[in-house]
């Protein structure tokens, strides 16, 4: 089994609708990020949340929210989803501040 | 706004040749870590470097951090077909909050 599950690993949806991304870990990691990843300018990080209480907004968090339900349980949102919101999002866990394990990603794409 | 330039962006070559990866900034990293990507998964990390001018080998890659802590390179000798990836380099900053930037990716082809 993976270490870090994502799930949807592939969604295709419309403009306005609400989606969610989970992720899930077995690391018993206590840090965790979601990053987004397009062509051209790498992964850019959207939330990160170092324990259950704590959560913070990375460099392009407008647009998205986040719940980190339990220690292993972290999801994004997309409240109201449009086109340049098509990327491919990463989940991560850590123990120390660099992310050290990924997830296989989740392929999103908003028509 | 804080950037990570790797260069080059695309690199073919045939097995058996050598490269450089290079990965630049203006600012001062307090790590800095290289991951290795292949399609339909997520980044595996390779390295992490922390002192300036540290060398680290991991069998035919050696990854160098700059003297000022600013800059990387990962060099690979004898390229393999296994090595072929997008290779990204990342580092964090210490500047009162958190910020870890990745840099846009070095895509490798090796042909045998």
């Amino acid at each position: 089994d993976a270490d870090v599950t994502q799930t949807p690993r592939n969604r295709i949806t419309k403009t306005g609708k609400r989606i969610m991304l989970e992720c899930s870990q077995t690391k018993g990691h206590d840090r965790m990020y979601w990053y987004r990843q397009d062509p051209g300018l790498g992964l850019r990080l959207i939330y990160y949340s170092f324990d259950v209480k704590d959560i913070n907004k990375g460099e392009i968090s407008d647009g998205y929210s986040v719940s980190r339900q339990a220690q292993a349980k972290f999801s994004l949102s997309l409240e109201s989803a449009i086109p340049n919101q098509t990327a491919l999002y990463f989940c991560a866990t850590s123990v120390g501040s660099q992310p050290q394990h990924f997830g296989d990603g989740t392929r999103l794409s908003i028509l | 706004t804080q950037l990570l330039e790797q260069s080059p962006q695309f690199l073919s070559i045939q097995e058996g040749e050598n490269l450089t990866v290079y990965c630049n900034s203006s600012s001062v990293f307090s790590s800095l870590q290289w991951y290795r990507q292949e399609p339909g998964e997520g980044p595996v990390l390779l390295v992490t470097v922390v002192t300036g001018g540290e060398v680290k080998k991991l069998k035919r890659l050696t990854f160098q951090f700059g003297d000022a802590r600013k800059d990387s390179s990962l060099h690979i000798t004898a390229a393999q077909p296994g090595d072929t990836g997008l290779y990204l380099c990342a580092g964090e900053t210490r500047s009162g909050t958190y910020k870890y930037i990745f840099g846009t990716g070095t895509r490798l082809k090796v042909l045998a």
